[in-house]
This record gives C-alpha cells, sequence and structure tokens, in this order.
C-alpha cells in the first residue's frame, strides 16, 4: 500500500471547521482513501472513506483532489469530543480483507474552548 | 449491539510468564486482527486471520502467538519470549473490503 504524509499536528477552535490534510502521491488507481481516529485510551474508530468523488457522512467530508494526490478530511464544526489522533490510510481495493491497515502516526488534533 | 469486546482492559505480567488477551466479536467478520500501539506511535500489525484454523504473522509476530478455533474469537496470547511487552494492543475485525472495527483495547504492564 502507498505511504500517506500527515501534519503531526493541529489546532482548532470549538465550532469552527477544521481541514485535516493528507499527501498520498503515489496513489495507485485502485487504492481508496480511509480516514480513522483515535481517540485517547480508546481504538480507533471509522470516519469515512472514498476513491475519486468527495464524500459526506453525518461524521465527516472527504475531499479529494482531481489528481488523487491529496486529501482533505473536513469536520464542518469542530467539537471537544473531535480532539483526537486522525489517520489518512490508502488501501487497495483489490485486496478485500487481505493483510491489514497501514497506521502512521496521524494527526494529533487539539480543541480549544 | 453487535461489536468487539477485549478483555482485560488492564494487565499486569510477571516475568517469564505468559499472558492471554481476550478478544471476541459478534459482527460475523470473517477477518480478525491484531495491533500493538506504543506510545506516540501508530499501530504495528502482530497477526492477523482470514477465515478460521488460519493466520499469518504481521511485522512483529515474535514472542506472540494466536489461534482461531472460532469465527468468534481470536485470542492473542503474549510469551515470555517477548521481552518488551509492555504496550496498548488492540484487536480488530472486517468483512470483505468494509471497514476495520476495533475494541477499546487491553493495556498490558510488566510487573
Amino acid at each position: 500500500d502507498a505511504k500517506t504524509t500527515q501534519p503531526n499536528s493541529m489546532e482548532s477552535n470549538e465550532e469552527e471547521p477544521v481541514h485535516l490534510p493528507c499527501n498520498h502521491s503515489t496513489i495507485s488507481g485502485t487504492d481508496y482513501i480511509h480516514w480513522y481516529r483515535q481517540l485517547p485510551s480508546q481504538g480507533p474508530e471509522y470516519v469515512i472513506h472514498g476513491l475519486t468523488s468527495n464524500v459526506n457522512n453525518r461524521m465527516a467530508s472527504l475531499a479529494i483532489a482531481e489528481d488523487r494526490k491529496s486529501s482533505t478530511l473536513i469536520l464542518h464544526r469542530a467539537t471537544l469530543r473531535d480532539a483526537a489522533v486522525y489517520y489518512c490510510i490508502l488501501r487497495d481495493a483489490w485486496r478485500g480483507s487481505q493483510g491489514n491497515l497501514i497506521f502512521g502516526k496521524g494527526t494529533k488534533l487539539s480543541v480549544k474552548p | 449491539d453487535g461489536g468487539i469486546t477485549q478483555s482485560p482492559k488492564y494487565l499486569f505480567r510477571k516475568e517469564g510468564q505468559n499472558v492471554t488477551l481476550s478478544c471476541e466479536q459478534n459482527l460475523n467478520h470473517d477477518a480478525m486482527y491484531w495491533y500493538r500501539q506504543d506510545p506516540g506511535q501508530g499501530l504495528r500489525l502482530i497477526y492477523y486471520s482470514q477465515i478460521v484454523n488460519d493466520f499469518q504473522k504481521g511485522d512483529i509476530a515474535e514472542g506472540y502467538s494466536v489461534s482461531r478455533e472460532k469465527k468468534e474469537s481470536f485470542p492473542l496470547t503474549v510469551t515470555s519470549a517477548q521481552k518488551n511487552p509492555t504496550a496498548f494492543y488492540l484487536c480488530a475485525s472486517r468483512t470483505g473490503t468494509g471497514p476495520q472495527h476495533f475494541g477499546d483495547g487491553t493495556r498490558l504492564s510488566i510487573l
């Protein structure tokens, strides 16, 4: 699976939007972009994933660049409960459940009241 | 509610002792995974299993063993051969190309 690059940390104010970037310049045509987040002392939690088109769900939006070499996770209104480490992961669609997801260090998001 | 249950939440190991971490899922998922997480680091794969009675080593399998006798259960044994076992251990499961579902982890420490 191709590698991703994320900032080590970001800060946001409560009630404001947050844009978490991820670079994946070596992404292949069959790689899905997945985002997970991990709250302190808990297991990671699935947030969203996409292939080419922008995606929205109740938790967040995923904006994918036209060349797919970068993506942005958007939290529309940050809350204190959104403070977590956010992981951007690429996963080849053809691998199915084979193998694992490769979690890097992610971006630690802090949310200020 | 369906999910993954890991137990215990905290575990202490004495020198030379084997300990077993439990992972049970009622999601009917075929694949299950064990990860290790050290402070400030990402997750590293220990073992994974695609189907019952079959499993594969991950990146850091030395000092660990697993079994998959039932679809719902994937216990991890940390053996005395694992010299640095202190870490946060996470179990996950998935089906097909769906997202991985994680348990809340077991924190293992050495006495």
